[in-house]
């Protein structure tokens, strides 16, 4: 069955340390990949996108997410993060056979430790 | 202008109310969507348009019916909502192609009392 698939329910760093949220598909083939952030009562912002050329893709607000089509995995990393960075944190996929939707995983929350 | 703008940012009302809720977009984008979101949940798909036609129904209940007027516009309407239906109600616009992402709109918070 086709899925995305965020281990990790909730986080917590401290401030300054570095971060890593994983994501996992399944799917027939690689489709298109999304990182989305969501503070508290908004709406959701895209910090980065992926669908083909180089597997590690810079995105706003310092993070990058690397493709690994061996795992399939889309992990987002960040070298230091601020306390403004708590959020949630979705991963997400639009399959190529469904090109105009977007399925989100089930988030991870992130807390900062001062 | 980069921006998907929903109104009311709240709303409240009883199971025997009809309400609207809008969303405004003018980037050119020809697909617009209807999320819904509860609390400490991801987003579920309702709806899709494209070029202002109904492209995606995800099996929503006739109590929740869509409207897109024009390229620019996408109305939700509401009529006998359950409590249950107290949600986060979130617009999304995109190319006609999902490659470059969703703009999502700060959503309609919605409590059926």
């Amino acid at each position: 069955a086709q899925s995305v698939t965020q281990p990790d329910i909730h986080i917590t760093v401290s401030e300054g340390a570095s971060l890593e949220l994983r994501c996992n598909y399944s799917y027939g083939a690689t489709p298109y990949l999304f990182w989305y952030v969501q503070s508290p009562g908004q709406g959701l912002q895209l910090l980065l996108k992926y669908f083909s050329g180089d597997t590690l893709v810079q995105g706003i607000k310092g993070f990058e997410a690397e493709f690994k089509r061996s795992q399939s995995s889309f992990n987002l990393r960040k070298p230091s993060v601020h306390w403004s960075d708590a959020a949630e944190y979705f991963c997400a996929v639009a399959p190529y056979s469904s090109a105009s939707k977007i399925i989100f995983g089930s988030g991870t929350r992130l807390s900062i430790r001062p | 202008d980069t921006e998907v703008t929903q109104t009311p940012k709240h709303l409240v009302m009883g199971m025997t109310n009809k309400k609207s809720l809008k969303c405004e977009q003018h980037m050119g984008h020809r697909a617009m969507y209807w999320y819904k979101q509860k609390a400490k949940k991801p987003p579920e798909l309702m709806f899709v348009y494209s070029y202002e036609k109904l492209s995606i129904n995800e099996s929503v209940p006739s109590r929740f019916s869509p409207e897109c007027p024009n390229s620019s516009l996408l109305n939700l309407h509401l009529h006998a909502l359950q409590p249950e239906d107290s949600a986060l109600y979130l617009c999304a616009s995109s190319q006609e192609r999902v490659q470059a992402g969703y703009t999502f709109g700060s959503g309609t918070r919605l409590t059926v009392v």
